[in-house]
């Protein structure tokens, strides 16, 4: 079951700043975020491990509240480079550990 | 560059028909993951093998197959396509299991039913 992130679509202004948050009815081990630019591949933003280990990007951060399932990608003084769409992935705790299933992205528009 | 490699960029080919994407993890990495992306839609995830062993099957079609060879390279097979099947199909890798470990994205094949 994938995970639901909300909002669907944002538009912010350079300097401004975005959370994009992302939920899932499953128990999780982690939170994975990508970004992806128009007709490009989908790359790696940060992960968030059950425990609160957090590996990625130096100027993007995130949160994760393991008891609630959701995580918040936290989007600071946007630049236009923070253009994309971004995706929230999970995996599941237990049997469904191997399988990193996405939600249906936001679209982060930002303009000057 | 991520380090992944996927072949073809693009394809065209007819209802019917039956087509191979190819995929080759980046260096050393053990997991292959195959995903879907129509046009604006999200990733559904497909299938993913570990090592050359299935691990996860996602909503991938009868009609669909893959495969991860010893020198862990892997294959989607697409069969009996339907309109419904173009879209960009991603392989993606990682160094060890999913769950503490940052998946690698190719660039993606685009394939075109027509």
């Amino acid at each position: 079951q994938q995970p639901v992130q909300s909002p669907q679509a944002v538009i912010l202004r350079e300097g401004e700043d975005a959370v994009i948050n992302c939920s899932s009815s499953k128990a999780l081990y982690s939170v994975h975020w990508y970004r992806q630019k128009h007709g490009e591949a989908p790359v790696f933003l940060m992960i968030l491990l059950k425990g609160g280990e957090q590996k990625g990007h130096e100027k993007i951060s995130a949160s994760f509240n393991e008891k609630k399932q959701q995580s918040s990608l936290y989007l600071t003084a946007s630049q236009l480079s923070y253009s994309g769409t971004y995706f929230c992935g999970t995996v599941a705790s237990g049997a469904g550990s191997y399988q990193l299933t996405f939600g249906k992205g936001t679209k982060l528009s930002v303009i000057p | 560059d991520s380090g992944v490699t996927q072949t073809p960029k693009h394809l065209i080919t007819a209802t019917g028909q039956r087509v191979t994407l190819r995929c080759s993890p980046r260096s050393g990495d053990l997991s292959v993951y195959w995903y879907q992306q129509s046009l604006d839609q999200g990733l559904q995830f497909l299938i993913q093998y570990y090592n050359g062993e299935e691990r996860a099957k996602g909503n991938i079609l009868e009609r669909f197959s893959a495969q991860q060879f010893p020198d862990l390279h892997s294959e989607l097979n697409l069969s009996s396509l339907e309109l419904g099947d173009s879209a960009l199909y991603f392989c993606a890798s990682s160094g060890g299991r999913v769950r503490n470990t940052e998946a690698f994205f190719g660039q993606g094949t685009r394939l075109t039913v027509v």
